[in-house]
């Protein structure tokens, strides 16, 4: 069975400090990993998948299969930053049809 | 940009009616997905549609649940006798047939069982 822990459900900090909303996983397979985000009263969105490597408004993610975890960082929250964020485990084998897996969420403040 | 899209925003119906919950994925997708999120939980995967049948469901996704595309643009959920456990906001999502596709997720439709 695949699971998708994310152990703060919030998390606030101030403007300008560095934020890493923590995520791990279970699976027994090839996993995808990715983060989601949902801003206030907007829909769920792709915010970075591990297999990009690239850098989504300042933040990162580095897949470490060893820890089995997908930690989001950033450097410097911004104020706009505040929003729930998910991570999400997709099957990366042949016979999946894509449905991912969700942590609980984390919802991130960042105050002034 | 394309958008998946759901109606109605937000159903109230009363135990044992049936409701059916409309999305419209992006158009040159082939991949569609239902999700629910009771308030306060996590998104919980619903059922997963390829070329025209069910591909994968979740324990969730019992009898009283069915999920139909009737005319190659809608993409519908039904709850035959809803219950009070099935008030949560349900998510459609859509994505294109690459292997490693991006999931595009719509606004939700809010259900409330009384």
């Amino acid at each position: 069975a695949q699971r998708v822990t994310q152990p703060e459900k919030l998390l606030s900090v101030f403007k300008g400090a560095p934020v890493e909303l923590k995520c791990n996983y279970s699976y027994s397979g090839s996993p995808e990993l990715f983060w989601y985000v949902q801003y206030s009263r907007q829909r769920l969105q792709l915010l970075l998948r591990h297999i990009s490597r690239e850098s989504i408004k300042g933040f990162t993610a580095d897949l470490n299969k060893g820890e089995t975890s997908f930690h989001l960082k950033k450097p410097f929250a911004q104020e706009e930053d505040s929003a729930m964020y998910y991570c999400a485990l997709r099957n990366a084998g042949g016979t999946s049809y894509g449905k991912l897996t969700f942590g609980q969420g984390t919802i991130l403040t960042v105050h002034p | 940009e394309p958008e998946v899209t759901q109606t109605p925003s937000h159903q109230v119906t009363q135990m044992g009616q049936e409701v059916i919950l409309r999305c419209v994925p992006i158009s040159n997708h082939l991949y569609f997905y239902w999700y629910r999120q009771i308030l306060g939980q996590k998104v919980e995967f619903l059922v997963s549609f390829y070329n025209n049948e069910i591909s994968e469901k979740s324990e969730i996704f019992d009898d009283q649940f069915s999920v139909e595309r009737p005319d190659g643009s809608n993409f519908t959920l039904k709850i035959r006798s809803t219950k009070l456990e099935d008030s949560a906001m349900y998510f459609c999502a859509s994505r294109p047939g690459l292997a490693r596709g991006e999931q595009y997720f719509g606004p939700g439709t809010r259900l409330t069982v009384t």
